[in-house]
């Protein structure tokens, strides 16, 4: 079953361009929300998390935007550059079920062109 | 500081055989995670362990799977009577204290690959 629904499978964008990844979840008990970004050869690494108080949050040329009745998030790359090429995964876990373990989606693999 | 390390690297092994993957957590860590990682498939749950309490079991997909924490450092996934479909890159994650919001930090993972 999977909690956490990542689109697209895949994304090319031109350097400099907008990469935007969405995800979608079901369990309204989802309470954290992080993104991860995976290198070849190497673990996913936390790369920026929202709560759901709040609509945006923003790192950098990183933002991630929030639609609690909608229940979806995404990830807005901004000038994205060849060196953000990596895989992405959206997840999401509830506190209520005391302990951090997260549902993660399927991943989307990006692919930034110079 | 040293990061999650996981060993092997690489795992090629035949089907029906048993085989054992290690995760060194940063150190002080109290929680640490197994996932399996399937091409196209996102990251699959598998084991939680946080300090003494028993370990949350309960993404492991059949009994052929086990995990154990020694000392509350170490990690060792066994899987017994492999097969294909147990092929995959198991990552160890750990974190300070298990709780939300508490960031996981990952290891580079074991690639296992079932004859």
């Amino acid at each position: 079953q999977q909690q956490a629904k990542q689109s697209p499978q895949s994304l090319i964008v031109q350097k400099g361009g907008i990469s935007i990844i969405n995800c979608a979840y079901e369990n309204t008990a989802f309470d954290y929300f992080p993104w991860y970004q995976q290198f070849p050869g190497k673990g996913p690494a936390l790369l920026i998390a929202i709560r759901p108080d709040v609509s945006e949050k923003k790192e950098g040329r990183f933002t991630i935007s929030f639609n609690k009745s909608a229940k979806q998030f995404s990830l807005h790359i901004m000038d994205s550059q060849p060196g953000d090429s990596a895989t992405y995964f959206c997840a999401a876990s509830s506190s209520l079920r005391g302990s951090y373990i997260p549902t993660f989606g399927r991943g989307t693999s990006l692919i930034v062109h110079p | 500081g040293a990061g999650v390390s996981q060993s092997p690297s690489n795992k090629v092994t035949e089907k029906g055989k048993d085989v054992e993957l290690r995760c060194d957590p940063i150190s002080g860590h109290t929680a640490l995670y197994w996932y399996r990682q399937s091409l196209g498939q996102g990251l699959e749950f598998l084991i939680y362990f946080q300090g003494n309490s028993a370990p949350d079991k309960s993404g492991l997909p059949s009994d052929r799977f086990s995990a154990e924490r020694t000392g509350g450092s170490v990690s060792t996934l066994t899987i017994q009577r492999t097969q294909q479909e147990d092929s995959a890159v198991y990552l160890c994650a750990s974190s300070l204290s298990g709780g939300v919001g508490d960031t996981q930090y990952f290891g580079p993972g074991t690639r296992l690959t079932v004859l």
